[in-house]
Protein backbone atom coordinates (compact mmCIF):
# COMPACT_ATOMS: atom_id res chain seq x y z
CA UNK A 1 0.00 0.00 0.00
CA UNK A 2 1.47 3.59 -0.80
CA UNK A 3 -0.01 6.27 0.28
CA UNK A 4 0.34 10.17 -1.55
CA UNK A 5 -0.90 13.34 0.21
CA UNK A 6 -1.56 16.32 -1.73
CA UNK A 7 -2.89 19.93 -0.86
CA UNK A 8 -0.84 21.39 1.38
CA UNK A 9 0.76 24.99 1.12
CA UNK A 10 0.86 28.32 2.01
CA UNK A 11 -2.31 30.37 3.75
CA UNK A 12 -2.72 33.14 5.45
CA UNK A 13 -4.06 32.75 9.14
CA UNK A 14 -7.88 32.45 9.27
CA UNK A 15 -8.42 30.78 5.84
CA UNK A 16 -8.89 26.89 4.73
CA UNK A 17 -7.38 24.71 3.45
CA UNK A 18 -8.19 20.73 1.91
CA UNK A 19 -5.79 17.88 2.62
CA UNK A 20 -6.28 14.76 -0.09
CA UNK A 21 -4.75 11.53 0.79
CA UNK A 22 -4.94 8.65 -2.43
CA UNK A 23 -3.92 5.03 -1.71
CA UNK A 24 -3.08 3.16 -4.15
CA UNK A 25 -1.30 -0.66 -4.29
CA UNK A 26 -2.97 -3.23 -2.31
CA UNK A 27 -6.32 -1.20 -0.96
CA UNK A 28 -7.57 -4.21 0.42
CA UNK A 29 -10.29 -2.57 3.23
CA UNK A 30 -8.75 -1.03 6.27
CA UNK A 31 -9.27 -0.76 9.98
CA UNK A 32 -9.26 3.03 10.35
CA UNK A 33 -7.45 5.92 8.82
CA UNK A 34 -5.76 9.49 10.50
CA UNK A 35 -4.17 12.53 10.14
CA UNK A 36 -0.63 12.92 12.18
CA UNK A 37 1.06 16.10 12.11
CA UNK A 38 4.75 17.05 12.89
CA UNK A 39 5.45 20.53 13.14
CA UNK A 40 8.82 21.62 12.16
CA UNK A 41 11.79 20.73 14.74
CA UNK A 42 8.93 18.64 16.72
CA UNK A 43 7.59 15.26 17.40
CA UNK A 44 4.45 13.64 15.79
CA UNK A 45 0.78 14.64 16.90
CA UNK A 46 -2.71 12.74 16.33
CA UNK A 47 -4.67 15.17 14.59
CA UNK A 48 -7.78 13.13 13.23
CA UNK A 49 -9.03 9.65 12.76
CA UNK A 50 -11.59 7.69 11.14
CA UNK A 51 -13.25 3.92 10.75
CA UNK A 52 -13.29 2.16 7.53
CA UNK A 53 -17.14 2.60 7.92
CA UNK A 54 -17.01 6.76 8.21
CA UNK A 55 -19.43 6.17 11.19
CA UNK A 56 -16.69 7.01 13.83
CA UNK A 57 -14.36 9.94 13.70
CA UNK A 58 -12.12 11.92 16.59
CA UNK A 59 -10.34 14.72 16.68
CA UNK A 60 -7.67 16.23 19.00
CA UNK A 61 -8.76 18.77 21.63
CA UNK A 62 -6.98 21.23 19.44
CA UNK A 63 -8.53 21.14 16.39
CA UNK A 64 -11.66 20.06 17.15
CA UNK A 65 -14.93 22.16 15.58
CA UNK A 66 -12.17 23.50 12.82
CA UNK A 67 -10.88 20.55 10.63
CA UNK A 68 -13.32 17.71 9.50
CA UNK A 69 -12.06 14.43 8.24
CA UNK A 70 -13.79 12.22 5.66
CA UNK A 71 -13.21 9.39 3.20
CA UNK A 72 -14.50 7.97 0.15
CA UNK A 73 -13.93 4.21 -0.03
CA UNK A 74 -14.77 3.79 -3.59
CA UNK A 75 -11.97 6.44 -4.39
CA UNK A 76 -9.24 4.87 -2.14
CA UNK A 77 -8.93 8.65 -0.82
CA UNK A 78 -9.02 10.52 2.42
CA UNK A 79 -9.35 14.18 3.42
CA UNK A 80 -9.20 16.70 5.82
CA UNK A 81 -11.26 20.02 5.65
CA UNK A 82 -9.27 22.16 7.93
CA UNK A 83 -10.74 25.70 8.28
CA UNK A 84 -10.36 29.03 10.36
CA UNK A 85 -6.30 28.01 10.20
CA UNK A 86 -3.92 29.41 12.79
CA UNK A 87 0.13 29.51 12.60
CA UNK A 88 0.02 26.92 14.87
CA UNK A 89 -1.21 24.37 12.61
CA UNK A 90 1.79 24.69 10.59
CA UNK A 91 3.12 21.32 9.91
CA UNK A 92 3.92 18.18 8.09
CA UNK A 93 0.62 16.63 7.70
CA UNK A 94 0.91 12.44 7.46
CA UNK A 95 -2.04 10.38 6.35
CA UNK A 96 -1.42 6.87 8.25
CA UNK A 97 -3.33 3.83 7.22
CA UNK A 98 -4.15 1.00 10.04
CA UNK A 99 -4.40 -1.92 7.92
CA UNK A 100 -5.18 -3.60 11.28
CA UNK A 101 -6.65 -2.36 14.76
CA UNK A 102 -4.22 0.16 16.31
CA UNK A 103 -1.64 -0.59 13.68
CA UNK A 104 -0.47 2.77 12.39
CA UNK A 105 0.63 0.36 9.52
CA UNK A 106 1.73 2.44 6.44
CA UNK A 107 2.38 6.30 6.27
CA UNK A 108 2.49 8.68 3.42
CA UNK A 109 5.10 11.09 2.34
CA UNK A 110 3.77 13.96 4.21
CA UNK A 111 2.22 17.38 3.09
CA UNK A 112 3.24 20.94 4.25
CA UNK A 113 1.00 23.30 5.66
CA UNK A 114 2.32 26.86 6.53
CA UNK A 115 -0.20 29.15 8.00
CA UNK A 116 1.55 32.44 7.81
CA UNK A 117 0.59 36.38 6.64
CA UNK B 1 -6.22 12.41 26.97
CA UNK B 2 -3.71 9.36 27.46
CA UNK B 3 0.52 10.69 27.87
CA UNK B 4 3.13 8.32 26.79
CA UNK B 5 6.49 9.31 28.92
CA UNK B 6 9.91 8.52 26.73
CA UNK B 7 13.24 8.15 28.36
CA UNK B 8 15.67 8.90 27.99
CA UNK B 9 15.33 11.89 25.63
CA UNK B 10 18.57 11.88 24.21
CA UNK B 11 20.60 8.40 24.10
CA UNK B 12 24.50 8.33 22.84
CA UNK B 13 25.28 4.56 22.10
CA UNK B 14 28.78 3.60 21.00
CA UNK B 15 28.73 1.14 18.05
CA UNK B 16 28.16 -2.34 19.06
CA UNK B 17 26.64 -1.52 21.96
CA UNK B 18 23.33 -2.01 23.44
CA UNK B 19 20.48 0.90 23.61
CA UNK B 20 17.15 0.54 25.76
CA UNK B 21 14.59 3.08 25.56
CA UNK B 22 11.31 2.72 28.44
CA UNK B 23 8.17 3.98 27.38
CA UNK B 24 5.41 4.69 30.38
CA UNK B 25 1.60 4.64 29.42
CA UNK B 26 -0.65 6.61 32.13
CA UNK B 27 -3.24 4.18 31.35
CA UNK B 28 -3.09 0.55 30.96
CA UNK B 29 -2.78 -0.21 27.03
CA UNK B 30 -4.88 -3.08 27.38
CA UNK B 31 -7.72 -3.06 24.60
CA UNK B 32 -11.04 -5.05 25.05
CA UNK B 33 -10.15 -7.60 22.72
CA UNK B 34 -6.98 -8.25 24.47
CA UNK B 35 -4.40 -7.27 22.76
CA UNK B 36 -2.17 -4.56 23.62
CA UNK B 37 -1.62 -2.04 20.64
CA UNK B 38 1.57 -0.19 21.64
CA UNK B 39 4.01 0.17 18.57
CA UNK B 40 7.77 1.50 18.17
CA UNK B 41 8.71 3.92 15.31
CA UNK B 42 12.00 5.38 14.08
CA UNK B 43 12.40 8.44 12.13
CA UNK B 44 15.26 9.02 10.50
CA UNK B 45 15.94 12.73 9.56
CA UNK B 46 13.91 13.81 6.20
CA UNK B 47 11.73 10.59 6.09
CA UNK B 48 8.71 9.51 7.43
CA UNK B 49 8.42 7.23 10.80
CA UNK B 50 8.46 3.40 10.14
CA UNK B 51 6.94 1.30 12.50
CA UNK B 52 9.37 -1.59 13.31
CA UNK B 53 7.76 -3.32 16.49
CA UNK B 54 4.01 -3.88 16.79
CA UNK B 55 1.73 -4.71 19.28
CA UNK B 56 4.65 -4.71 21.79
CA UNK B 57 6.57 -7.35 20.87
CA UNK B 58 6.03 -8.29 16.95
CA UNK B 59 8.62 -7.43 14.91
CA UNK B 60 7.96 -5.96 11.47
CA UNK B 61 9.08 -7.20 8.32
CA UNK B 62 12.51 -6.36 7.29
CA UNK B 63 13.19 -5.40 10.86
CA UNK B 64 16.72 -6.89 12.26
CA UNK B 65 16.40 -9.45 15.08
CA UNK B 66 18.53 -7.40 17.14
CA UNK B 67 15.56 -4.70 17.85
CA UNK B 68 13.24 -6.10 20.57
CA UNK B 69 10.25 -5.11 22.43
CA UNK B 70 8.76 -6.13 25.61
CA UNK B 71 6.05 -4.91 28.15
CA UNK B 72 2.45 -5.14 29.86
CA UNK B 73 0.39 -3.01 30.90
CA UNK B 74 1.50 0.29 30.87
CA UNK B 75 4.81 -0.10 31.08
CA UNK B 76 7.46 -1.04 27.77
CA UNK B 77 10.83 -1.34 26.81
CA UNK B 78 12.56 -1.20 22.86
CA UNK B 79 15.79 -2.75 23.05
CA UNK B 80 18.41 -2.67 20.29
CA UNK B 81 21.18 -5.45 21.21
CA UNK B 82 24.35 -3.82 19.20
CA UNK B 83 23.34 -0.67 17.93
CA UNK B 84 24.48 -0.30 14.20
CA UNK B 85 24.86 3.43 12.30
CA UNK B 86 22.43 2.66 10.56
CA UNK B 87 20.09 3.17 13.77
CA UNK B 88 20.32 6.59 14.30
CA UNK B 89 17.00 8.36 14.49
CA UNK B 90 14.01 9.22 16.64
CA UNK B 91 12.51 7.01 18.14
CA UNK B 92 8.55 7.17 19.18
CA UNK B 93 6.17 4.38 21.27
CA UNK B 94 3.01 5.22 19.52
CA UNK B 95 -0.33 3.57 21.13
CA UNK B 96 -3.29 2.86 19.35
CA UNK B 97 -5.70 1.05 21.74
CA UNK B 98 -7.10 3.99 22.63
CA UNK B 99 -8.88 7.23 20.42
CA UNK B 100 -7.16 9.43 19.98
CA UNK B 101 -3.62 8.20 19.60
CA UNK B 102 -0.89 9.16 21.39
CA UNK B 103 3.06 9.10 20.68
CA UNK B 104 5.45 9.58 23.30
CA UNK B 105 8.00 12.62 22.93
CA UNK B 106 10.42 10.90 20.92
CA UNK B 107 14.34 9.71 22.12
CA UNK B 108 16.75 10.68 19.99
CA UNK B 109 19.35 7.96 19.33
CA UNK B 110 23.08 8.71 17.95
CA UNK B 111 26.33 7.07 17.60
CA UNK B 112 28.51 8.53 20.49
Amino acid sequence: VHLAESGGGLVQPGRSLRLSCLASGSTLDDYAMHWVRQAPGKGLEWVSGIYWSGLKTGYSDSVRGRFTISRDNRENSLYLQMNSLRPEDTALYYCVKDLKPGGADVWGQGTLVIVSS
Amino acid sequence: DLVLTQSPLSLPVALGQPASISCRSSQSLVHDDGNTYLNWFRQRPGQSPRRLIYKVSDRDSGVPDRFSGSGSGTVFTLKISRVETEDVGVYYCVQGTHWPYSFGQGTILDIK
